[in-house]
């Protein structure tokens, strides 16, 4: 079946070390994205890729690192410079950046650091 | 001014109940847009997407208004499975960027 996967589920992690979150999708879209979301909150736009070997920041990405090496996958490096890195992490693909591209989401990680 | 405003609620209706949410958008040029229903600790899911001349699926319409700059949903007949929150999407231009709005909680109570 096609889709976007990420892990883990679930992470813990402690206070000043760098985590990776995987995100991979079979659906050869071109477009990944990486959302946050804290309790009660919206999404908020940390990075986005368009294409394999190019991203882009979106509104939040201090403190994160992120790679587009491949078409299938889009990792993001949560960075010790990142000071409240608790919350969930979504990832999200689309076919391309025109109209009405429907955006298909990963289960999301929870990403707890302590 | 946020890029894509909601009003948070949240809504708590009765069963059978109409209930409609709005969004707002700042940019004019801003191309496609979509409603995403969100349960408590998942990832959105499409809900619909929203088209020039409104569309309805099932009990669900949304509604798009370029000149006033927002889009709305309409669930007619809410059932308690309809409790989430739902959350207001738009495409700016083909800048590659999807703007998420906070989300609009609804609660439909038996």
């Amino acid at each position: 079946d096609g889709g976007i996967t990420q892990s883990p589920k679930y992470l813990f992690r402690k206070e000043g070390q760098n985590v990776t979150l995987s995100c991979e999708q079979n659906l050869n879209h071109d477009a990944m994205y990486w959302y946050r979301q804290d309790p009660g909150q919206g999404l908020r736009l940390i990075y986005y890729s368009q294409i394999v070997n190019d991203f882009q920041k979106g509104d939040i990405a201090e403190g994160y690192s992120v790679s587009r090496e491949k078409k299938e996958s889009f990792p993001l490096t949560v960075t010790s410079a990142q000071k409240n890195p608790t919350a969930f992490y979504l990832c999200a693909s689309t076919w391309e950046t025109g109209t009405n591209t429907e955006a298909f989401f990963g289960q999301g990680t929870r990403l707890t650091v302590v | 001014r946020k890029e894509v405003e909601q009003d948070p609620g949240p809504f708590n209706v009765p069963e059978g109940a109409t209930v409609a949410f709005n969004c707002t958008y700042s940019n004019s040029a801003s191309q496609s847009f979509f409603w995403y229903r969100q349960d408590c600790r998942k990832e959105p899911k499409l809900l619909m997407s929203v088209y020039s001349s409104g569309n309805e699926d099932g009990r669900f319409t949304a509604q798009l208004n370029r000149a006033s700059q927002y889009i709305s949903l309409l669930i007619r007949d809410s059932k308690l499975s309809d409790s989430a929150t739902y959350l207001c999407v738009v495409n700016p231009s083909n800048t590659g960027k999807l703007i998420f709005g906070q989300g609009t909680t609804l609660q439909v109570k038996p």
